[in-house]
């Protein structure tokens, strides 16, 4: 089945660790994104690729990194810089002037 | 700056009982419209979407959206509610090409017997 996958489902961090989410998609989609979501706050733009090898911020992108080596995958990691993590993650593909999918999410809790 | 507004935060009806979602986007050319339905903790799921054509789009689950340029609106109905609907509703505008989705904030939306 055609897909976008995103793991863990969820994820704990120690203050100070970096953890890397991952997200893969078989959907042979060129642009891949990354949101933040927290309650009341709808879906924020961290990251997103509209091909391989090239990325740009999205609105809050300070203390995360991501990385565009394949097609399939657009992995994100949040870097022990977000002071705040705590917050479900979802990741979206498209092809241009399409419908964005999403993953399943992934919710990070700092201990 | 390009906006998306869904005013209702929170909504409750009735089973059986008819629905309307708002969404009122700012934008100054003519953009694409989704509206998409999250359930608690999962991703997201596309229930319709507007790119051209007829302003009255039907989707799945029986909801439907018409898009309407004058009043910047692409609100979100549904005639008759079921307890499944119970979710939160994004409502969505994208430009062109890969530039990505600018979301509203999310009505909940709640069904009581």
């Amino acid at each position: 089945d055609g897909g976008i996958t995103q793991s863990p489902k969820y994820l704990f961090r120690k203050e100070g660790q970096n953890v890397t989410l991952s997200c893969e998609q078989n959907l042979n989609h060129d642009a891949m994104y990354w949101y933040r979501q927290d309650p009341g706050q709808g879906l924020r733009l961290i990251y997103y690729s509209q091909i391989v090898n090239d990325f740009q911020k999205g609105d809050i992108a300070e203390g995360y990194s991501v990385s565009r080596e394949k097609k399939e995958s657009f992995p994100l990691t949040v870097t022990s810089a977000q002071k705040n993590p705590t917050a479900f993650y979802l990741c979206a593909s498209s092809i241009p002037r399409g419908t964005q999918y999403f993953g399943p999410g992934t919710r990070l809790t700092v201990l | 700056a390009q906006s998306v507004t869904q005013p209702d935060i929170h909504i409750t009806v009735s089973e059986g009982a008819s629905l309307e979602l708002r969404c009122n986007y700012s934008y100054g050319a003519t953009p694409y419209l989704f509206w998409y339905v999250q359930s608690p903790g999962q991703g997201l799921q596309l229930l319709l979407k507007y790119f051209s054509g007829d302003t009255l789009v039907q989707g799945i689950k029986g909801f439907e959206a018409e898009f309407k340029r004058s009043q910047s609106s692409f609100n979100l109905r549904k005639p008759s509610v079921h307890w499944s609907d119970a979710a939160e509703y994004f409502c969505a505008v994208g430009l062109s090409g890969n530039t990505p989705l600018v979301f509203g904030k999310g009505t909940r939306l709640s069904v009581i017997a």
